[in-house]
């Protein structure tokens, strides 16, 4: 199946820098998803990307959809301490049977220092 | 808007036995919904995609016959984990969309406790 390729898998930053994380796949997706985790909770969506090229943005957090439709990233600008958690990007092709489920990366896990 | 929920949010039984999960969604209808896993400090991966009124699509390597998954209506799916085993402790996540080329919600996940 498909795999996703998601850096990096960790990050310390201090509070206040930016924060750059990328997922790769090596075959295309329709849509490109951002999700945060928290512990024992489920994904909330972040951002969502439909369009090859798109580039979108939710308050401090800018996604891109990459021209290849393979690839991704999301940035975080002036990171703040509740910043903190589990960031998952996520794939999602449509197949002539309809809706497919995603495919996740394995995350990258934020921890900021205040 | 775009709320889902799932119930039980834990759960702890003994080997053997059997356990259903509920996810609904709260304010829309979802046509579809998809069963995840996620074990711990691991990504999420999908077992199933369940359409309302007809039979569920397992993913390669999970047992239709262990996961029972039923959506009988627009608002509820349901995984039934059937004769749990240890190694079926995880946490187990739904997802709803109200349509093809719609965002998929996320419940917030149960926490399943084989002992």
């Amino acid at each position: 199946g498909q795999q996703l390729n998601q850096s990096p898998q960790s990050m310390f930053i201090q509070e206040g820098e930016d924060v750059s994380m990328n997922c790769t796949s090596s075959s295309i997706f329709n849509t490109w998803l951002w999700y945060k985790q928290e512990p024992g909770e489920g994904p909330v969506l972040l951002i969502a990307l439909y369009k090859a090229g798109e580039l979108t943005s939710n308050g401090r957090l800018t996604a891109q959809f990459g021209i290849t439709r393979k690839d991704s990233f999301l940035n975080i600008s002036a990171s703040i301490p509740s910043d903190v958690g589990i960031y998952f990007c996520a794939g999602e092709l449509y197949s002539g049977g309809g809706a497919d489920g995603l495919t996740f990366g394995k995350g990258t896990h934020l921890i900021i220092q205040p | 808007g775009a709320v889902v929920s799932q119930h039980p949010s834990r759960v702890i039984c003994k080997s053997g036995t059997s356990v259903k999960i509920e996810c609904r969604s709260l304010d829309f209808q979802a046509t579809t919904m998809f069963w995840y896993r996620q074990f711990p400090k691991k990504s999420l991966m999908l077992m199933a995609t369940s359409n309302e009124g007809s039979k569920a699509t397992y993913e390669q390597g999970v047992e239709k016959d262990k996961f029972l998954i039923n959506h009988a209506s627009l608002t509820l799916s349901t995984l039934t984990v059937t004769s749990a085993h240890p190694e079926d402790s995880s946490f187990y996540i739904c997802s709803a969309r109200e349509g093809a080329g719609e965002t998929q919600y996320f419940g917030p996940g149960t926490r399943l406790l084989v002992l």
